[in-house]
């Protein structure tokens, strides 16, 4: 079965430094991979998505995700963290056959950027 | 904006009721999956609808149910209400119900179980 694991729930930078969000997978076949963003008391929006087409996935906000198959992980950058970053991202991989697709998420990383 | 709307934003209930929540999927979306954020927690699939017809179920108990319409719009039903079914509930849209295909999701339903 799949899972996600994040490493670290909170995760603190500064405006203008590096942003890095960590998740690794575990799946028995190739995964699809999912970062989403949640931001107080309110749904969750796609960053950007895994399908194998490419292993360096760019999102919105100027975030993107390296797919790295012997790791088994599909960390999230962005260069230059923005107030504007401060949310909850979570991590997910789909448990999917080809017929349906439900989401397994991480526990989620909250990110915060000081002034 | 996703296109996704839910209904109600909150809601307060005590234990041993029962609850319908609502949720219209995106133009276009034939796809409907339901997830349950308890607080400080991911989000946990309950159950998605392709089509009108269940496709795929988590480790929920039958006291979850849901229904699709033939407008592709949906509704999760939660009887004899727990302390613990206290969470946000998510519904997520999809073109159809494949690995890949991206879900948008609507922004919840909060409901407390007092």
């Amino acid at each position: 079965a799949q899972s996600v694991t994040q490493l670290g729930s909170h995760v603190s930078v500064s405006e203008g430094a590096l942003v890095l969000l960590r998740c690794n997978y575990s799946s028995s076949v190739p995964p699809y991979l999912f970062w989403y963003v949640q931001y107080p008391n309110q749904g969750l929006q796609l960053l950007l998505k895994y399908t194998s087409a490419a292993t360096l996935v760019k999102g919105i906000n100027g975030f993107e995700a390296e797919f790295k198959k012997s790791e088994t992980s599909f960390h999230l950058t962005k260069p230059s963290a923005h107030m504007s970053d401060a949310a909850e991202y979570f991590c997910a991989v789909s448990d999917g056959n080809g017929s349906q697709g439900n989401l397994i998420f991480g526990k989620g990383t909250k990110l915060s950027v000081k002034p | 904006e996703t296109g996704v709307t839910q209904s109600p934003t909150h809601l307060i209930k005590t234990r041993g009721q029962q609850v319908t929540l609502r949720c219209s999927s995106q133009s276009g979306h034939n796809t409907v999956s339901w997830y349950q954020q308890a607080l400080g927690q991911g989000p946990q699939f309950i159950f998605q609808y392709y089509r009108e017809e269940e496709n795929g179920r988590g480790n929920f108990p039958p006291r979850f149910s849901g229904l699709q319409f033939p407008n592709y719009s949906s509704e999760l039903n939660v009887n004899a209400l727990e302390l613990d079914d206290s969470a946000l509930y998510l519904c997520a849209s999809s073109s159809q119900g494949g690995g890949q295909e991206t879900q948008y999701f609507g922004p919840g339903t909060r409901l407390l179980v007092l």
